[in-house]
């Protein structure tokens, strides 16, 4: 699976969009890219994942660009209670479904 | 999505001594995953288990150390063998998540501190 990095914290007022970027520049054709999120002491938490377009849902949209190599993951009003750290892995979801995670960006929305 | 419990949610153990960690779905499910997560770092997969076979283990894990069993299709357990404080961790279960193309739904972690 190809390897992705992020910023390892960022910042973000309460009330406003939170862009969390993540690069991936050696992903391949059949990979998608997840994005995955954990607040403290609780498991991950699924958010959205991707092929090549942009989806959103009721959390967060993901902007993948046209060559694949970085996305974004955007919340569009952040709230306290979006603190946490945010994965960003790319698989190709095959027969071992293995995620591989790193060690993602800390997001801290300040009031 | 898969709603996934863990039991216990947290324990103190003492070197040398062994826990089982339950992990129950609400639904039937494939694949089940095991992961460790140790203080302040990322999460690193045990081994995939499949009802009715043997669990797969990655690198650097060993049935010995950690077994699993996996007897239906919505449970499976996480066996700590011969414990020491280096396996003060997180220990998360996981299953396939069917309609998200390959991702991956998590239960709340067992946290476990050895002494």
């Amino acid at each position: 699976d190809a390897k992705t990095t992020q910023p390892p914290s960022m910042d973000c007022a309460e009330g406003r969009a939170a862009n969390l970027p993540c690069n991936h520049s050696t992903i391949s054709g059949n990979e998608y890219v997840y994005w995955y999120r954990q607040i403290h002491s609780q498991g991950p938490q699924y958010i959205i994942h991707g092929l090549k377009n942009n989806e959103t849902n009721e959390m967060a949209s993901l902007i993948i660009t046209e060559d694949r190599k970085s996305s974004t993951l955007i919340l569009p009003h952040a709230t306290l209670r979006d603190t946490a750290v945010y994965y960003c892995i790319v698989s190709s979801g095959g027969s071992n479904y293995k995620l591989t995670f790193g060690k993602g960006t800390l997001l801290t929305v300040n009031p | 999505s898969a709603v996934i419990s863990q039991k216990p949610s947290r324990d103190i153990c003492q070197r040398g001594t062994s826990l089982t960690i339950q992990c129950q779905v609400d639904s039937q499910v494939t694949m089940m995953f095991w992961y460790r997560q140790q203080p302040g770092q990322s999460l690193t997969l045990i081994a995939t288990a499949n009802q009715g076979s043997e669990a797969t283990y990655e690198s650097g894990f060993v049935i010995d150390k950690f077994p699993i069993s996996r007897p239906n299709l919505t449970f499976s357990t996480l066996t700590v063998s011969n414990m020491s404080p280096e396996d003060s961790s997180i220990y998360l279960c996981s299953t396939r998540a069917e309609d998200t193309k390959g991702g991956q739904y998590f239960g709340p972690g067992t946290r476990l501190l050895v002494l």
